[in-house]
């Protein structure tokens, strides 16, 4: 398996712009999970699905903010319109079922200018 | 709210010493969670303890769960350079993680 897919690596946008992070989870596992990472913050749950339903997105920073998961295979975390306190590492992940993240993709790294 | 505390936040040890990490949590959990993370690297998962008194190892590291303490360790034994990393505890309750150990060892 190719573990937890995430895209794209990195992202550089200007301030005001519209950034989509995408995420294929391992096949099979139920659960899905977006964390941001930052060096003031720390590892954050933003949001996570079981089954692709949105279970807790208690963790989502404000409106700007929005995740989708519209299949098993694909999900999408979307800032619109994007700010400079946005930069930080996103992490998707995913499990078997619930509880903590089994497997984390490799992360995506945005800077909003 | 859960309140997950890691200590200590850094950790600088010589080759071949032993050390533990400690991970406090303020309520009730099924489950929790230990990771490491090498810099500029994703999350790896470590160790699932399941229930109180649920103990496992892997190498030089150790990982020991007492639920009725609120408490996990993670034991490091003769610790080689290639430990070094940030090391998290989760619990499941609500997903949040620590704010992660930063080890060193240093020759």
């Amino acid at each position: 398996d190719a573990g937890v897919i995430q895209s794209p690596r990195h992202e550089v946008t200007e301030m005001g712009q519209e950034v989509t992070l995408r995420c294929k989870p391992i096949s099979g596992h139920n659960s899905l999970f977006w964390y941001r990472q930052t060096m003031m913050r720390g590892l954050e749950l933003l949001i996570y699905f079981n089954n692709n339903v949105p279970i807790d997105d208690s963790g989502m920073p404000e409106d700007r903010f929005s995740a989708k998961m519209p299949n098993a295979s694909f999900s999408t975390l979307k800032i619109q319109p994007s700010e400079p306190r946005d930069s930080a590492v996103y992490f998707c992940a995913s499990s078997v079922d619930r509880g903590l993240p089994q497997y984390f993709g490799p992360g995506t790294r945005l800077t909003v200018l | 709210e859960l309140k997950v505390e890691q200590n200590p936040l850094f950790l600088s040890m010589q080759e071949e010493k032993n050390y533990t990490i400690y991970c406090n949590y303020s309520t009730t959990s099924d489950r929790l969670y230990w990771y490491r993370q090498d810099p500029g690297k994703s999350l790896e998962s470590l160790f699932v303890l399941l229930s109180n008194g649920a103990v496992k190892q892997e190498g030089r590291l150790m990982a020991s769960l007492d639920t009725k303490a609120r408490l996990s360790t993670l034991h490091i034994t003769a610790a080689v350079h290639d430990l070094s990393a940030t090391y998290f505890c989760a619990v499941d309750s609500d997903m949040r993680f620590g704010a992660g150990t930063r080890l060193t060892v240093k020759p």
